[in-house]
């Protein structure tokens, strides 16, 4: 299974609202997470089974979808949010990240 | 809360094997509500799915390195531990282990991650 992310990079500003897209090249059900990645840094889990919040996650983040579409909204970004995100199946094998979405400051 | 490190060599001469442990503190690598994962990244590039373990032995591996990976673990020093045979320059990378909960396999807990250099 194969995930594309778009956009691959995008510029915003403090306060934004953001929405990155993942599609599966077949339907994955809701087995989708989302993780955030700092330059340096292990990935961070975010949100798992397509829309739960792991614990301690700030609720700006939300993620939505089922089936091959799903989103991952950041409500009003944040200073700290600046990195980069991946999307990643685990519905059948081998399990696949997408190709991630880099945040920069517009 | 649950810690994960990974430790080996930083640098491997091609053809020969790379090998990487990672021990998890506290958090039992027994506890059966877990798989026990490797992660990689390419300097710059995005994340690969290697492969991960089950503490009866179950393993599922990336069909990409299958032939060239073989994952443990050791219950009694509450680590796990990646082999992969006859590297290549490709096999630059960082590499990471990860905590993976079984029902919606996400990965919730990463160790920092250690660099492992392919070269001669």
């Amino acid at each position: 299974i194969q995930l594309t992310q778009s956009p691959s990079s995008l510029s915003a500003s403090v306060g934004d609202r953001v929405t990155i897209t993942c599609r599966a090249s077949q339907a994955i059900s809701n087995y989708l997470a989302w993780y955030q990645q700092k330059p340096g840094k292990a990935p961070k889990l975010l949100i798992y089974a397509a829309s739960t919040l792991q614990s301690g996650v700030p609720s700006r983040f939300s993620g939505s979808g089922s089936g091959t579409d799903f989103t991952l909204t950041i409500s009003s970004l944040q200073p700290e949010d600046f990195a980069s995100y991946y999307c990643q199946q685990l519905n059948s094998y081998p399990l696949a990240f997408g190709g991630g979405t880099k945040v920069e400051i517009k | 809360q649950v810690q994960l490190q990974e430790w080996g060599p930083g640098l491997v001469k091609p053809s020969q094997t790379l090998s990487l442990t990672c021990t998890v503190s506290n958090g039992s690598i027994s506890n059966g509500a877990y798989y026990w994962s490797w992660i990689r990244q390419h300097p710059g590039k995005g994340l690969e799915w290697i492969g991960y373990i089950y503490d009866s032995g179950t393993i599922y591996y990336n069909p990409s390195l299958q032939s060239r990976i073989t994952l443990s673990v050791d219950t009694s020093k509450n680590q796990f531990s990646l082999r992969l045979s006859s590297v290549t320059a490709a096999d630059t990378a960082v590499y990471f282990c990860a905590r993976v909960r079984h029902l919606w396999l996400q990965f919730d807990y990463w160790g920092q991650g250690i660099l492992v250099t392919v070269s001669s």
